[in-house]
């Protein structure tokens, strides 16, 4: 079945970086865009963007420019999020979540389980 | 601060039905495919309704979705304890160039 496996959680201190894969399987990885999503503590969804992976051609939502990176390694059908220099506001559960699209519809579906990074000094 | 608008919760005794309403704008539900996902207690969210109104298979006739100009809704009937969750909507909006989710809509039943 279709599937999305996170990264375990992290603790890290401000100021460092911290790296979350989310690796897929049940379908060919290059077919459909991964969308990021955020979730603070106690709070609704954040869609963070996504990153087409096809091409490796990242967009980006507002308020994540500069720190944030998304990558691939299709070799392994591996989405990465990388956040440097690591605030106490990053602290959240960050999930992938496949960018399913059909006619002119897309959604997400599935979700991985999620990744919980703490950021406390 | 999000650009679609739930209300923070719901509450209904088990057996009943319940509506969950998202509000946006012409840029977002008003001109694209509304979705909406499960969040159970402590797990990540579940794809519920997508394309306004369709199921995915193995959700229940229980839940069912509906949109009307910049607004969507999601009913559930027959309530369960075990659809207390929070209940997200999502959409595009072709303004922002973004994903844009409400606040989520946490569902007691009593």
């Amino acid at each position: 079945q279709v599937q999305l496996v996170q990264s375990g959680s992290e603790l890290k201190k401000p100021g460092a970086s911290v790296k979350v894969s989310c690796k897929a399987s049940g379908y060919t990885f290059t077919t459909y865009s991964m969308n990021w999503v955020r979730q603070a503590p106690g709070q609704g969804l954040e869609w963070m963007g996504w990153i087409n992976t096809n091409t490796g051609n990242p967009t980006y939502a507002q308020g994540f420019t500069g720190r944030f990176v998304f990558s691939l390694d299709t070799s392994v059908s591996t989405a990465y999020l990388q956040i440097s220099s690591l605030k106490a506001e990053d602290t959240a559960v960050y999930y992938c979540a496949r960018r399913y699209c059909s006619g002119g519809s897309c959604y997400s579906e599935p979700w991985g389980q999620g990744t919980l990074v703490t950021v406390s000094s | 601060q999000s650009v679609l608008t739930q209300p923070p919760s719901v509450s209904a005794a088990p057996g009943q039905k319940v509506t969950i309403s998202c509000s946006g704008t012409s840029s977002n539900i008003g001109n694209s495919y509304v979705s909406w996902y499960q969040q159970l207690p402590g797990t990540a969210p579940k794809l519920l309704i997508y394309e306004n109104n369709k199921r995915p298979s193995g959700i229940p006739d229980r839940f069912s979705g509906s949109k009307s100009g910049t607004s969507a809704t999601l009913g559930i009937t027959g309530l369960q304890t075990g659809d207390e969750a929070d209940y997200h909507c999502g959409t595009w909006d072709s303004s922002l160039s973004a994903v844009v989710f409400g606040g989520g809509t946490k569902l007691t039943v009593l």
